[in-house]
């Protein structure tokens, strides 16, 4: 049962647009979310986090919004690039074990 | 020099034989996790390490073992590989912060085929 969901497999974007990338989780008690990115062929690397007791936080061009009442956050990338196209993973904290629970992914292609 | 270190990078063998996969860290981290990717799974967590006398089973144990040697090196075995343990696997360590979170950091991956 995955508790953690992304949806699209796969996101294509033109160069200078946004890019945005979902994630749904269905348990309420996860209280921490954070997104990583993947290039092939390396390991994933921390990208931004929020914490439930907020609905937004920025870096840059990354923006991750969360909707707790949908239990539903999206990152935005603003503007895309090239060099952005990679593997995006979701993933959340719960529990006083504070294990990390994935999603399985969205593959963004930023087209030049 | 890479924090999180993974050796070997790739690795081919057959059905039955013992492999060792080691992960060493040189950012001072307590924390040590194994997972391994699979196409289309995403990342699934196989054994974490606390601290040096601490090690638990993830979601998905059966068939692995695993040794904390020390606060920087973390060993995933396989006592008698098979063919669906194929997979790409990946060393992260953490150190958990003030706010009760610890972010990942990982190492470049071990791509495992088992034939």
């Amino acid at each position: 049962d995955q508790q953690v969901k992304q949806n699209s497999p796969s996101l294509s974007v033109q160069e200078g647009r946004i890019s945005i990338l979902n994630c749904d989780y269905t348990n309420s008690m996860f209280d921490y979310f954070l997104w990583y990115k993947k290039y092939p062929a390396e390991g994933p690397t921390f990208l931004i986090s929020i914490s439930s007791i907020k609905d937004k936080n920025e870096d840059g061009r990354f923006t991750v919004f969360l909707n707790k009442s949908a239990k539903h956050l999206s990152l935005h990338i603003v503007p895309s690039q090239p060099g952005d196209s990679a593997v995006y993973f979701c993933a959340a904290y719960a529990g006083n074990n504070r294990k990390l629970i994935w999603g399985l992914g969205t593959s963004l292609a930023v087209n030049p | 020099d890479a924090d999180v270190t993974q050796t070997p990078r790739n690795r081919i063998t057959k059905t039955g034989k013992r492999i060792m996969l080691e992960c060493s860290q040189t950012k001072g981290h307590d924390r040590m996790y194994w997972y391994r990717q699979d196409p289309g799974l995403g990342l699934r967590l196989i054994y974490y390490s606390f601290d040096v006398k601490d090690i638990n089973k993830g979601e998905i144990s059966d068939g692995y073992s695993v040794s904390r040697q020390a606060q920087a090196k973390f060993s995933l075995s396989l006592e008698s590989a098979i063919p669906n343990q194929t997979a790409l696997y990946f060393c992260a360590t953490s150190e958990l912060t003030g706010q009760g979170v610890d972010e990942q950091f990982f190492g470049p991956g071990t791509r495992l085929t088992v034939l």
